[in-house]
Order: structure tokens, then C-alpha cells, then sequence
């Protein structure tokens, strides 16, 4: 089976660093996924982990945890153009990818 | 980066009528493309996997009589909407992958009212 738990609403300030953690149970697990979406659009790719540890991309980086089951997304150097809703996804060795609730981020000045 | 298009970007149909869109990826070959649904404050659904050459596979709870599924080629996949109905109306979203790598490309979305 599939499931895939991460917070439903995150605030944060302007200029300062967020984490949004998600946790994972899959069959045949082959990586993890973390997309940005803004409300009303398809989601866009931000980073894709496979091997255990972090993974640094600008202002964010991805973590991996493949024993724990778990990730995080770090979001540095919040800017409000940052509130979204973030989804990772979990995708199987088949190919098919189980998407998280998402996390509501809220970046106020 | 891939892209990967959608057609039309937003319908509004009558109960009843058929609703067809297209995706397509633009700049690389998709063996196999996914299609999601996505309800207001939701997560993405699968639906379905588009296999190019082969009868899609549908998820569970997904009636493949009613979402119609054809891969004609590498680049294209259409999902068709049948006998549309008000519960339908949905954010319709189609990703591909690019070869060799797993990473998903996402076409933009059509958004599907039924009146």
C-alpha cells in the first residue's frame, strides 16, 4: 500500500528558513518527490531524491531518510512569492508516483 | 527543462456531452504519460497510466468506460471524458517522463466544468 503523510498549513516570515517534513510508506519504493503549486496551475518540479541525504538547489534543499521513510523540503531566504502548497510524492519502482495531501505554506512580510 | 502541453486549458461542457483532451509532450518521447485529477484543496488523484501502443491501466474506483484513454504515440495521449456530469468537473492533469530519468514533467492542466 501507499501513504503519505505531511502537515496540511505552515507560516513562516519573511527571510527565514522552513522545513515541511513528510513521511512515507510505499511497496517498492524508488524515490521521492517534491513539487511546488500555486493555486490554480499544474505543479512544478523542485527535487527528486533517491539516495539517502541532502540534496541543496538554490535557496532549497531535500533530504532523504530511505530507513526512516521520511524527507524534508528546506526552504531558505523565504520570499512571499514562496506561499504554495508543496506536495511530495513517492514514486515506485513501477513508475507510478502516490501524491501527499500537500502543505499549504503561508509567507508573511 | 521537458514540456509538456494540454488542450484545451479550460472547457465548460453540458451534462451529458463528451469532453476530449489532449496532451502532449514537446520536446522528448513519452512512453508512458499519467493522467490525475485534482478537486478543490486536494491532492493529485492518478487515474490512470498511458501506455503508448497499449490499453491504459486504470486505478481502482477509475471507470475506464467513462475516462477513455489513447497513447496513439510518443508524443500524444488523450483522455476523454464521457457522458460528463456536474461531479465531474475536476482539474484534469496530465505528466510525462522523459526518458531515462524518472522525473515527471506536468502539462499545465485543463480545468473541466460541467454545467
Amino acid at each position: 500500500g501507499q501513504n503519505i503523510d505531511q502537515p496540511t498549513e505552515m507560516t513562516a516570515t519573511e527571510g527565514a528558513i522552513v522545513q515541511i517534513n513528510c513521511t512515507y510508506q510505499t511497496s517498492g519504493f524508488n524515490g521521492l518527490f517534491w513539487y511546488q503549486q500555486h493555486a490554480g496551475e499544474a505543479p512544478t518540479f523542485l527535487s527528486y531524491n533517491v539516495l539517502d541525504g541532502l540534496e541543496e538547489k538554490g535557496r532549497f534543499s531535500s533530504f532523504l531518510s530511505r530507513s526512516k521513510g521520511y524527507s524534508y523540503l528546506l526552504l531558505k531566504e523565504l520570499q512571499m512569492k514562496d506561499s504554495a502548497s508543496y506536495l511530495c510524492a513517492a514514486i515506485t519502482n513501477a513508475g507510478k508516483s502516490t501524491f501527499g495531501d500537500g502543505t499549504t505554506l503561508t509567507v508573511k512580510p | 527543462g521537458a514540456v509538456v502541453s494540454q488542450h484545451p486549458s479550460w472547457v465548460i461542457c453540458k451534462s451529458g456531452t463528451s469532453v476530449k483532451i489532449e496532451c502532449r509532450s514537446l520536446d522528448f518521447q513519452a512512453t508512458t504519460m499519467f493522467w490525475y485529477r485534482q478537486f478543490p484543496k486536494q491532492s493529485l488523484m492518478l487515474m490512470a497510466t498511458s501506455n503508448e501502443g497499449s490499453k491504459a491501466t486504470y486505478e481502482q474506483g477509475v471507470e475506464k468506460d467513462k475516462f477513455l484513454i489513447n497513447h496513439a504515440s510518443l508524443t500524444l495521449s488523450t483522455l476523454t471524458v464521457t457522458s460528463a456530469h456536474p461531479e465531474d468537473s475536476s482539474f484534469y492533469i496530465c505528466s510525462a517522463h522523459s526518458g531515462g530519468t524518472d522525473t515527471q514533467y506536468f502539462g499545465p492542466g485543463t480545468r473541466l466544468t460541467v454545467l
